[in-house]
């Protein structure tokens, strides 16, 4: 069965550094998704892609965060530079039918 | 968005059927109403979703009440392997015209043996 891709599945970091997270959707998913998921709450959107265009980063802290999906294919999540207030898992889900998002298994990043 | 409202825990024996209960007081006609679980340090898994008339699939049931209000998601036959936190979502569009589910923090099931 097809999954989501995401790497590294652990990332632990210190404060102002730089730290990128990979996503490789399910093949021909035009929509996916970054969600940010902090211990002991639900998943919050960051952005979301159709093909390679943001339709939506509304909660995404622009000042620290970027995501780019070239080619609209697999996409990445950049944050430059890390806070502490980062720590969580970051989740990659993508979507061939509005509403039913198929997620990866995370990555779970750690700021010192 | 419809905000939604559920329980922060529940128990339920194994082998029994799990009633997850959700109130959405404030959906719109156009409004799905989803239902996802996340096994512990796993992404989010797909479940059911519906509009109006109940729904059944492979992995559970879906039953929305008339006016749209509540919904309850039954696991007819309760296994360990579906301990994990339940979500209550209902979409709405985005700008660009696509849905966005937004998670709230879900009901933790426990399946005692």
């Amino acid at each position: 069965e097809a999954e989501v891709a995401q790497s590294p599945r652990y990332k632990i970091t210190e404060k102002s550094q730089a730290v990128a997270f990979w996503c490789d959707p399910i093949s021909g998913h035009a929509t996916l998704y970054w969600y940010r998921q902090i211990l002991g709450q639900g998943p919050e959107l960051l952005v979301q892609f159709q093909d390679e265009s943001v339709v939506d980063d509304s909660q995404l802290p622009k000042d620290r965060f970027s995501a780019e999906r070239l080619k609209g294919v697999d996409s990445t999540l950049k944050i430059q530079p890390a806070e502490l207030g980062d720590s969580a898992m970051y989740l990659c889900a993508s979507s061939l039918t509005t509403g039913e998002l198929f997620f990866g298994e995370g990555s779970r990043l750690t700021v010192l | 968005d419809a905000k939604t409202t559920q329980p922060p825990s529940m128990d339920c024996a194994e082998g029994r059927a799990a009633n997850l209960p959700c109130n959405h007081s404030t959906i719109s006609g156009n409004e799905y109403v989803y239902w996802y679980r996340q096994i512990h340090s796993q992404g989010p898994q797909y479940i059911i979703h519906g509009l109006k008339n109940n729904e059944t699939n492979e992995m559970a049931s879906l039953i929305i009440t008339e006016d749209r209000k509540s919904s309850t998601l039954i696991l007819p036959h309760a296994t360990l392997r579906d301990t994990a936190v339940y979500y209550c979502i209902v979409s709405r569009l985005s700008n660009s015209g696509n849905e966005k589910l937004t998670f709230g923090t879900g009901t933790r099931l426990t399946i005692i043996p």
